[in-house]
């Protein structure tokens, strides 16, 4: 059975904390992504990679940062967390390459900031 | 600038009848577009995925229709059943990217 798990399913942290979460698939995925999901606004892309040490900027990368150093784990890092940054954080994995794929997400990490 | 909409947030429906959800893109040229079923506090599951040179799929009572030139998704329901009730997602690939629309909330009452 395929997977993609997340390091926490709750989190709470204080404002200023640097904060990671992490994510692992055992399907040796090439392409992994980290989502945030708030009430109103969907899924938002953060960031994503496609290869080993490679990242690529989503729709909202401000205030966060990546690592990617081994192909099945995929880390989201928040320098400094802000209250505005409390959400549903999402990681997910996808095959790249065919057009025949899907993505697999983890169970995703509430993390409120205080 | 791009946008991937799904035309309403929340759809009611009842037991029985045909759910038809949209998803509309602008400035995106995919080459494939999915279909996800999201519950509650869990992670998005992948349903159906429909290419650019595809009209329609159908996978048992859902089917999925793609037209290129509206730039238009559709994803029906049919003899819907409130075990169907969940939000669902449309997604795009964009390059290397797998972008979202914000979904549409689906109830099906009996």
């Amino acid at each position: 059975d395929v997977k993609v798990t997340q390091s926490s399913r709750y989190l709470v942290k204080r404002t200023g904390e640097k904060v990671f979460l992490e994510c692992v698939q055992d399907m040796d995925h090439e392409n992994m992504f980290w989502y945030r999901q708030d009430p109103g606004l969907g899924l938002r892309l953060i960031y994503f990679s496609y290869d080993v040490k490679m990242k690529e900027k989503g729709d909202i990368p401000e205030g966060y940062s990546v690592s990617r150093e081994k192909k099945e784990r995929f880390s989201l890092i928040l320098e400094s967390a802000s209250t505005n940054q409390t959400s549903m954080y999402l990681c997910a994995s996808m095959s790249q390459g065919a057009l025949n794929t899907e993505a697999f997400f983890g169970q995703g990490t509430r993390l409120t900031v205080v | 600038s791009q946008k991937i909409e799904q035309n309403s947030e929340a759809l009611n429906i009842q037991e029985g009848k045909t759910a038809t959800l949209t998803c509309n893109y602008t400035n995106y040229s995919p080459a494939y577009l999915q279909w996800y079923r999201q519950d509650p506090g869990r992670g998005p599951v992948f349903l159906l995925l429909i290419r650019e040179n595809e009209k329609e799929k159908r996978k048992e009572r859902l089917k999925v229709t793609f037209d290129t030139t509206l730039k238009q998704s559709l994803f029906h329901i049919t003899a819907s059943q409130p075990a169907d009730s969940a939000t669902y997602l449309c997604a795009l690939g964009s390059g290397t990217a797998l972008i979202f629309g914000k979904g549409t909330t689906l109830s099906v009452s009996s």
